[in-house]
């Protein structure tokens, strides 16, 4: 069966300070990867997703994640957090084999200091 | 484009109560979801329909939840009775294809049950 863990349940970051989101996943095969994010009360929003090819994936409002294979991980980085960064972020994997079914880690909440 | 359409917003019951989720996917897209997500934790597939059909259901309760997508559009997600630890947030996601293409989510449903 497929999971995700991300070890960090809260982080806080310096606005303009890097960002760095840990997700590590278990699968077999080569899994479909994504992260998500989700606002307070809003729905959940892509960033970027990874399935095969160039193992640096850029997403939107400047994210960009890597695919490292040898570790199973696919962390989420942003040079410059803005204060509008703050939210929780998901990563998430799936898998054609799987049944397409999507699994979700269990979410870091990123809070940003003025 | 429209996004996924979610209602209630907000939903209170008492525990043995029944309730109703109505979800509205995006126009065209053959593929829905229902996630539940508990305060704290990621969401949890419940239940995949690929148009009309049931792709996976392995993690819906089914002595107490059901849903059906009757004619390939809108869904519903049912509870009867609803227990204490059904307090969750019901999303709903549609998406043209699996897993390649990207989850459109709904706001979502909080339901709280006393």
């Amino acid at each position: 069966a497929q999971s995700v863990t991300q070890p960090d349940i809260h982080i806080t970051v310096s606005e303009g300070a890097s960002l760095e989101l840990r997700c590590n996943y278990s699968y077999g095969a080569t899994p479909y990867l994504f992260w998500y994010v989700q606002s307070p009360g809003q729905g959940l929003q892509l960033l970027l997703k990874y399935f095969s090819g160039d193992t640096l994936v850029q997403g939107i409002k400047g994210f960009e994640a890597e695919f490292k294979r040898s570790q199973s991980s696919f962390n989420l980085r942003k040079p410059s957090v803005h204060w509008s960064d703050a939210a929780e972020y998901f990563c998430a994997v799936g898998s054609y084999n799987a049944g397409n079914m999507l699994t979700f880690g269990g979410g870091t909440r990123l809070m940003v200091k003025p | 484009e429209a996004g996924v359409a979610q209602s209630p917003r907000y939903k209170i019951i008492e525990k043995r109560q029944s309730v109703a989720f109505w979800c509205n996917p995006i126009s065209g897209h053959a593929t829905l979801y229902w996630y539940q997500q508990i305060l704290g934790q990621g969401p949890k597939l419940l239940i995949q329909f690929q148009n009309n059909g049931v792709v996976d259901d392995s993690q819906l309760p089914k002595d107490r939840f059901s849903a059906e997508r009757l004619k390939g559009v809108d869904s519903t997600l049912k509870i009867q009775p609803a227990k204490l630890e059904d307090s969750a947030v019901y999303l709903c996601a549609s998406s043209f294809t699996p897993p390649s293409e990207k989850l459109f989510f709904g706001s979502g449903t909080q339901l709280s049950v006393l």
